[in-house]
């Protein structure tokens, strides 16, 4: 499986942007960048997904660079339900193919 | 709310002893994942049921096993437990089997204890 780097944990202050990078160098054609979000005592949380595009939802943009080898999840304005562990994943598009966590970035957000 | 319910929410038992977790899956979610979670292996995938039919393997031990039902909910039989089995055990559904782009969703999880 295609693995993916991430810094152990980032600081931000609240109401300010955020982006959390990851790399993916051994990234194939077929997989999808996927991020999840993981609150204290609670089970991981969606939060976006692309292919090659850039991608904007109401809770993050995903930057993809050109080649695919790293990408940028930016959270526009930090707020402290914000403080999670971010997991960037890659996921093929074979039946079957689960989510492999590693260990993510803990993102901790100052007031 | 993700839609997937998970019970019970803890759970305390003895060593050498069996449990069952349970995991409703959202409506019309057809695939269902068991995941570990323990402070020092991270979140660590265990198996994956689709349709009543077991779709992919993880880490899991001998001693656990899973099964999903006709109406789709799905049990983690964990048994002879050890202290070293007492985690977080999250529950995750999706519509389909596992193609690239679709979402998972997690129930809440069950915290196991093992004295």
């Amino acid at each position: 499986d295609a693995k993916t780097t991430q810094p152990n944990s980032m600081e931000s202050n609240e109401e300010e942007p955020v982006h959390l990078p990851c790399n993916h160098s051994t990234i194939s054609g077929t997989d999808y960048i996927h991020w999840y979000r993981q609150l204290p005592s609670q089970g991981p949380e969606y939060v976006i997904h692309g292919l090659t595009s850039n991608v904007n939802n109401r809770m993050a943009s995903l930057a993809i660079a050109e080649d695919r080898k790293s990408s940028t999840l930016i959270l526009h304005r930090a707020t402290l339900r914000d403080a999670a562990v971010y997991y960037c994943i890659l996921r093929n598009n074979n039946a079957g193919n689960m989510l492999t966590f590693g260990g993510g970035t803990r993102l901790m957000v100052k007031p | 709310d993700s839609g997937v319910t998970q019970t019970p929410k803890h759970l305390i038992t003895a060593t050498g002893q069996r449990v069952t977790l349970r995991c409703s899956p959202r409506s019309g979610d057809l695939s269902v994942y068991w995941y570990q979670q323990s402070l020092d292996q991270g979140l660590q995938f265990l198996i994956q049921y689709y349709n009543g039919e077991e779709r992919a393997k993880g880490n899991i031990l001998e001693r656990f096993s899973a099964q999903q039902f006709p109406d789709l909910h799905s049990e983690l039989n964990l048994s002879s437990l050890e202290l070293g089995d007492s985690a977080l055990y999250f529950c995750a559904s999706s519509v389909e089997a596992g193609t690239g782009y679709e979402k998972l969703f997690f129930g809440s999880g069950t915290q196991l204890s093992v004295l």
